[in-house]
């Protein structure tokens, strides 16, 4: 157990819909990485947050948007959803001050759209 | 940005015998070098690292190897058992920058 929670586990929806995932970091981290991870494209850097504000933004499409909260869980809003969206969704956190150091993966959030 | 290429995307090897995977990046400037495992149904899980200061790095039956001057740097797996198989992912980063995964070798162990 990594200590990163995600929910939820499994997601069906429909194209044009609108869901949101959630995560809860390690107790302490501050900082929260999202990846998508697709068949053929691995483990694809969406965005991060530290302590409530954006830190870095990687490959999210518009239609995505993410926030962190005051007790540091994050959410992943996808919108208007499309079947190429269906993906495994991973958080990610990380122990405070340390750059280079090992990144904590929760166990991911699957979406398929139909 | 940064760009990690990686191969094989699968491989195959018999109980016992050893399994490299290999990876380059794109990016001199990039400093810390992990390797994550993926088993089915699991996040990524990181099982060995390397930072730019060293040229190898060894834990147990798990050795990483980094070569600065020609940016590619390698995940070496001894005496493999079925419980090796899984996907494995290298990735890059340089500072607080997120990581950049390569797009993962599955290893599959046969007994």
């Amino acid at each position: 157990d990594s200590g990163v929670t995600q929910t939820p586990k499994h997601l069906i929806t429909a194209t044009g819909q609108r869901v949101t995932l959630r995560c809860s970091p390690r107790s302490g981290d501050l900082s929260v990485y999202w990846y998508q991870q697709s068949l053929d494209q691995g483990l694809q850097f969406l965005i991060q947050y530290y302590n409530g504000e954006e830190r870095a933004k990687g490959n999210i499409l518009e239609r995505f948007s993410a926030q962190q909260f005051p007790d540091l869980h994050s959410e992943l809003n996808l919108s208007s959803l499309e079947l190429g969206d269906s993906a495994l969704y991973f958080c990610a956190s990380r122990t405070p001050g340390q750059g280079d150091s090992e990144l904590f993966f929760g166990e991911g959030s699957r979406l398929t759209v139909l | 940005g940064e760009n990690v290429e990686q191969h094989p995307s699968t491989l195959s090897v018999q109980e016992g015998d050893s399994a490299v995977i290999k990876c380059t990046y794109s990016d001199s400037a990039s400093n810390y070098f992990p390797w994550y495992k993926q088993e089915l149904g699991k996040g990524p899980q990181l099982i060995i690292d390397i930072r730019s200061n060293v040229g190898e790095k060894k834990d147990q039956r798990i050795a990483v190897t980094l070569n600065k001057t020609a940016k590619h740097f390698s995940l070496h797996i001894t005496e493999t058992q079925p419980e090796d198989s899984a996907v494995y992912f290298c990735a890059a980063s340089r500072g607080n920058t997120p990581l950049v995964f390569g797009k993962g070798t599955r290893l599959s162990v046969i007994a």
